[in-house]
């Protein structure tokens, strides 16, 4: 069964670094997404992104925080100085055309702890 | 605003069915969501429901949607071991982005 694949499952940084969280959908979709899910808190939406360009973006998404799908199989999200509140579960998404219905994939995650 | 509700825990027997509820506040929502998280895992699709339908049932799964109180309820019957999860609520806002609500931790007892 296709699935979405996200690398690494866990990564450790320090405060003021950037990182890069990446990502594999599912290779026939078309729409990506990443949510984040502090500890014990709701999953939230950051960004959605099609044709190459972000198509909307939450108020969490500030300029930090950049997307690229540098190639056809590949999603990222880039943190570029992280902060201690940005420690968090990241799920990346995707979905397929719309008229399907917008039935979203998540991947496993990738924890990121910033010390 | 745009919030979803749910209760945080639910415990309950091997073999009884569990019932979650969610309530949900954009009447607009075209599609609702139950997603299943075990520890350690990301975010299962487990069932979902569109907003013209009243009911969906898929095997062991039921959902149940009531538009006007705003209400969605999931119900797992023969409740089993493998079912110890989080599930998260979710009305979609806008194509592809998602409401979670805080999830239900349902703890299944021997």
């Amino acid at each position: 069964e296709p699935e979405v694949t996200q690398t690494p499952s866990h990564q450790v940084t320090q405060m003021g670094q950037e990182v890069i969280l990446r990502c594999v959908p599912i290779s026939n979709h078309l729409y990506f997404y990443w949510y984040r899910q502090i500890l014990g808190q709701k999953v939230e939406f950051l960004v959605s992104f099609y044709n190459n360009e972000i198509s909307e973006k939450s108020e969490i998404f500030d300029d930090q925080f950049s997307v690229e799908r540098p190639d056809g199989s590949n999603f990222t999200l880039k943190i570029r100085s992280t902060k201690l509140e940005d420690s968090a579960m990241y799920f990346c998404a995707s979905s397929g055309q719309i008229a399907e219905g917008t039935e979203a994939f998540f991947g496993q995650g990738t924890r990121l702890t910033v010390v | 605003g745009e919030d979803v509700e749910q209760s945080l825990f639910l415990s309950v027997r091997e073999g009884d069915s569990s019932v979650i509820n969610c309530t949900y506040t954009d009447s607009s929502s075209t599609y609702l969501y139950w997603y299943k998280q075990e520890p350690g895992a990301g975010l299962q699709l487990l069932t979902y429901i569109f907003s013209n339908m009243d009911m969906k049932q898929d095997q062991r799964l039921t959902v149940l949607l009531n538009k006007k109180d705003k209400h969605l309820s999931l119900r797992i019957a023969d409740t089993q071991t493998g079912d110890s999860a989080i599930y998260f609520c979710a009305e979609i806002i806008s194509w592809g982005k998602l409401q979670f609500g805080a999830g239900t931790q349902v703890v299944v007892t021997p």
